[in-house]
């Protein structure tokens, strides 16, 4: 069973430019996540669809950060601007239920 | 603001050895699970424990919850060079609906 894929795996931009993430779930998941990971911290949840609605964005910062799943499989998160706080790892996950979610390798982003 | 804190930031041991690591937590919940993330990688998932249960096994993995403490522990015996990887845990929350938090996580090394 093929994983969850995510691109690009890594992202170098300078502050207040954009940039947008990929995220294709495992096949047949309903739920896809997005996280945000700091160095050395856990992931925090930014925003969770279930199908093409979503369930959960209180995290998001809606100022700068926007994500949509479209037909409800793939999803794209996108930073307009990004801040220097803003790089991390970003996570993608995808599940039947909330008791196992399946993660994407991410996409690391450093912001200069 | 994580829900969860894990102790010790960071382990160091042999092979063989077993390595105890503990995570503690602020509100009451649903469940509590346990993911590996190795390095510059995705999180999998480890094993779950509903907060109804006080102990579970899984392979070489054992954990513990005691919801008077607000606190787990994941026990992984007869430790192995491969073993070595970040390890978080997580929960949900009988106030944040399906919504999983991470801990900061603790750092596992496995020396051969």
């Amino acid at each position: 069973e093929a994983g969850v894929a995510q691109s690009p795996r890594y992202k170098i931009i300078e502050k207040r430019q954009s940039v947008a993430f990929w995220c294709n779930p495992i096949s047949g998941h309903a739920t896809l996540y997005w996280y945000q990971q700091i160095l050395g911290q856990g992931p925090k949840l930014l925003i969770q669809f279930q199908n093409n609605g979503v369930v959960d964005d209180s995290q998001l910062p809606k100022d700068r950060f926007s994500a949509e799943r479209l037909k409800g499989v793939d999803s794209t998160l996108k930073i307009q601007p990004a801040k220097l706080e803003d790089s991390a790892v970003y996570l993608c996950a995808s599940s039947l239920s909330v008791h196992e979610q399946f993660f994407g390798p991410g996409t690391r982003l450093t912001v200069l | 603001s994580q829900q969860g804190e894990e102790d010790p930031q960071a382990l160091s041991i042999q092979e063989g050895e077993n390595a105890t690591m503990n995570c503690s937590y602020k509100t009451s919940i649903n469940n509590l699970q346990w993911y590996r993330q190795n390095s510059g990688r995705g999180l999998v998932h480890l094993i779950l424990i509903r907060s109804n249960e006080r102990e579970k096994h899984s392979g070489r993995l054992r954990v513990t919850l005691d919801t008077s403490k607000k606190s787990s522990s994941l026990l992984i015996t007869a430790s192995r060079a491969a073993d070595t990887a970040s390890y978080f845990c997580a929960t949900d929350g009988l106030t944040s609906g399906s919504r999983l938090t991470f801990g900061e996580g603790t750092q596992l090394t496995v020396n051969p």
